[in-house]
C-alpha cells in the first residue's frame, strides 16, 4: 500500500474510445503529478497540479486531458489516443514545501493499451 | 538543469554491497538528492534523500561529497529482491521548473544467487 491509489490497474482502449484514470491520495499531500512511462524508456513527467491548480504540461497532446478536482484526486481523461500511446501511466504526490525536500510517492500505475 | 548520469546497469551477488553513483554536475544550492526504486509495472519508491554528507536509513546509505556533484546510493547485502531499476532524482519536489521532476534512465540492479 502506497497511499498513492489509481485505477483502474490495467485498461485497453481502442483508437476512439474515450475512457479516464483515476488517482487518489490519502497522505495529506497537496500536489500531484502524472508521468507516463514507455517501455524501455524514461519517466516522462506530463502535468503538475499544485493546490489544484495546473502548474505544468510539458507539451501533452490534447488528446490528454488532466483534471484535479480536489488535492486528493487526480483524472486523466483520455479520448482518440493512438498505438504509441500505450504506456504504464503513472500518478505521485508530494507535499509542496519551499525547500523542495518532499520525496514523490507514487501509485503502482495503470497500464495502458491502445488497440 | 540538474541533469543525472548513472551505469545502465549492474550486476551483483545475493550477500554482497552495492554502491551505485550518480553523478550530477549542475546541482543547485537548493537542491536534494533522492533515491528511488522501481520494480516492473509498479511505481517507483522512494529509499532515501539527503542533502550533503552521509544519511543512513534502515535499507540503505547515501553518500554525498563536500561539491554535491554526485552521490552513491549504498546498498548492504542484497538479495534478490533487491532486483530492481534504482533512479537517481535532484532537485525539488516541485520547485516552479520541470527539470527538478526529471527522472533519467536509471540502473538496473540485477542480483544473482
Amino acid at each position: 500500500e502506497t497511499g498513492v491509489t489509481q485505477t483502474p490497474r490495467h485498461l485497453v482502449m481502442g483508437m476512439t474510445n474515450k475512457k479516464s484514470l483515476k488517482c487518489e491520495q490519502h497522505l495529506g499531500h497537496n500536489a500531484m503529478y502524472w508521468y507516463k512511462q514507455s517501455a524501455k524508456k524514461p519517466l516522462e513527467l506530463m502535468f503538475v497540479y499544485s493546490l489544484e491548480e495546473r502548474v505544468e504540461n510539458n507539451s501533452v497532446p490534447s488528446r490528454f486531458s488532466p483534471e484535479c478536482p480536489n488535492s486528493s484526486h487526480l483524472f486523466l481523461h483520455l479520448h482518440t489516443l493512438q498505438p504509441e500511446d500505450s504506456a504504464l501511466y503513472l500518478c505521485a504526490s508530494s507535499h509542496l514545501t519551499g525547500g523542495g525536500n518532499s520525496p514523490l510517492h507514487f501509485g503502482n500505475g495503470t497500464r495502458l493499451t491502445v488497440t | 538543469l540538474a541533469k543525472t548520469t548513472q551505469p545502465i546497469s549492474m550486476d551483483s551477488y545475493e550477500g554482497q554491497e552495492v554502491n551505485i553513483t550518480c553523478s550530477h554536475n549542475n546541482i543547485a544550492t537548493n537542491d536534494y538528492i533522492t533515491w528511488y526504486q522501481q520494480f516492473p509495472s509498479q511505481g517507483p519508491r522512494f529509499i532515501i534523500q539527503g542533502y550533503k554528507t552521509k544519511v543512513t536509513n534502515e535499507v540503505a546509505s547515501l553518500f554525498i561529497p563536500a561539491d554535491r556533484k554526485s552521490s552513491t546510493l549504498s546498498l548492504p547485502r542484497v538479495s534478490l529482491s533487491d532486483t530492481a531499476v534504482y533512479y537517481c532524482l535532484v532537485g525539488a519536489s516541485y520547485g516552479g521548473a520541470t527539470n527538478k521532476l526529471i527522472f533519467g534512465t536509471g540502473t538496473l540492479l540485477a542480483v544473482q544467487p
